[in-house]
């Protein structure tokens, strides 16, 4: 089965911990988005990436960081110095042209 | 700049009834324009989209969304709701050359029994 797969479902960060989050696809796409979600907001993008071993940063982008080292793959760290961290965080992929994303089952990123 | 806006957050519908959640677009020119559906703590599933051509877009699981240039809206319709349709639906639109989407702050329906 073709999708996109992110790993853990719920994720719990100690204060002053780098944590990363995991996504995986095997649609065969190009381009791949981090976003955050927020109780009641729409989606905000953090970094996107359109190609592997090169990404942008998207709306929110401080207190993260991404890689893209190869095509299937574009973990999220979360590091200490984004002070909110706690939300649902969902990756996406695409063709090149971007036509329709698709979007992974999410993480939940808890704070201790 | 391009946004989306859902002017409603809640909506509460009886079991049966028709429904239509509200979606206006602010794009220089037509956007492709989509809605996805979040079950609580789920990703977001496609459920239509519309990129030219006939404005009446027909998706899965009975819905439909109609673009009016006129009135910058993409609203979404079911005739007939199901308790299972209880989720957040979202909005979303893009410029045809570019990757990213711009979401709505999304509404939330609720289905009377």
């Amino acid at each position: 089965d073709g999708g996109i797969t992110q790993s853990p479902k719920y994720l719990f960060r100690k204060e002053g911990q780098n944590v990363t989050l995991s996504c995986e696809q095997n649609l065969n796409h190009d381009a791949m988005y981090w976003y955050r979600q927020d109780p009641g907001q729409g989606l905000r993008l953090i970094y996107y990436s359109q190609i592997v071993n090169d990404f942008q940063k998207g709306d929110i982008a401080e207190g993260y960081s991404v890689s893209r080292e190869k095509k299937e793959s574009f973990p999220l760290t979360v590091t200490s110095a984004q002070k909110n961290p706690t939300a649902f965080y969902l990756c996406a992929s695409s063709t090149t042209g971007g036509e329709t994303q698709y979007f992974g089952p999410g993480t939940r990123l808890l704070v201790l | 700049a391009q946004s989306v806006t859902q002017p409603d957050i809640h909506i509460t519908v009886s079991e049966g009834a028709s429904l239509e959640l509200r979606c206006n677009y602010s794009y220089g020119a037509t956007p492709y324009l989509f809605w996805y559906v979040q079950s609580p703590g789920q990703g977001l599933q496609l459920l239509l989209k519309y990129f030219s051509g006939d404005t009446l877009v027909q998706g899965i699981k009975g819905f439909e969304a109609e673009f009016k240039r006129s009135q910058s809206s993409f609203n979404l319709r079911k005739p007939s709701v199901h308790w299972s349709d209880a989720a957040e639906y979202f909005c979303a639109g893009k410029h045809n050359a570019g990757n990213m989407l711009t979401f709505g702050g999304g509404t939330r329906l609720m289905v009377k029994p």
